[in-house]
């Protein structure tokens, strides 16, 4: 069974960082693009970045390209994104997502979400 | 402003058919597939439909998808009360190469 866990959010100032991590289990990791999707408050879904399965492609949405980061570790099993410059407008619930083959594309859609972990940016 | 337009609720009966549009452009719904998800009260989202219209294994077949030039829809017959969730589109934009998303629609069982 798939399972991805999020975590790591929290409250943090306007200009703080954060990184949120999220444990995956049930599927070969490394074999899959992983991928950063938000909700903000009110807002629909937005998707924030993308991870190729090995770790060398990465993608961004504009809202948050040059401030966050995400990465892999596929010896742990483990996603996460490190969030810099963080501003009111990133305040989100952030879900990991699983996509369906190893790189991120349009044929690559999200089959799998993790719960969603809180990020509140505010003074 | 999400790039898929939803509207924000719907509502039916138990036993009910109920139908949740999603609105797009060319650059999205018009080239590429349309994909749903639920997702119910403090539980991650899943995936309901993709590719327009095809189901995971263990979805019912309650739920069926459709589309047609920008537009898609969810349609959900035989309405339950544990079909009370939000529900959410999402295609591939082909001008942004980024996914995007609906603004959700909640779906209450009345």
């Amino acid at each position: 069974e798939v399972q991805l866990l999020g975590s790591g959010g929290g409250l943090v100032q306007p200009g703080g960082s954060l990184r949120l991590s999220c444990a995956a289990s049930g599927f070969t990791f490394s074999s899959y693009a992983m991928s950063w999707v938000r909700q903000a408050p009110g807002k629909g879904l937005e998707w924030v970045s993308a991870i190729s399965g090995g770790g060398v492609n990465t993608y961004y949405a504009d809202s948050v390209k040059g401030r966050f980061t995400i990465s892999r570790d596929n010896s742990k099993n483990t996603l996460y994104v490190q969030m810099n410059s963080l501003r009111a407008e990133d305040t989100a619930v952030y879900y990991c997502a699983k996509n369906l083959g190893y790189s991120y594309g349009g044929n690559y859609y999200f089959d799998y979400w993790g719960q969603g972990t809180l990020v509140t940016v505010s003074s | 402003q999400s790039v898929l337009t939803q509207p924000p609720s719907a509502s039916g009966t138990p036993g009910q058919r109920v139908t949740i549009s999603c609105s797009g452009s060319s650059s999205n719904i018009g080239s590429d597939f349309v994909y749903w998800y639920q997702r119910l009260p403090g539980t991650a989202p899943i995936l309901l439909i993709y590719r327009n219209n095809q189901r995971p294994s263990g979805v019912p077949d309650r739920f069926s998808g459709s589309k047609s030039g920008t537009s898609a829809s969810l349609a959900i017959s035989g309405l339950r009360s544990e079909d009370e969730a939000d529900y959410y589109c999402a295609a591939w934009d082909d001008n942004l190469s980024a996914w995007v998303f609906g603004g959700g629609t909640k779906l209450t069982v009345l």
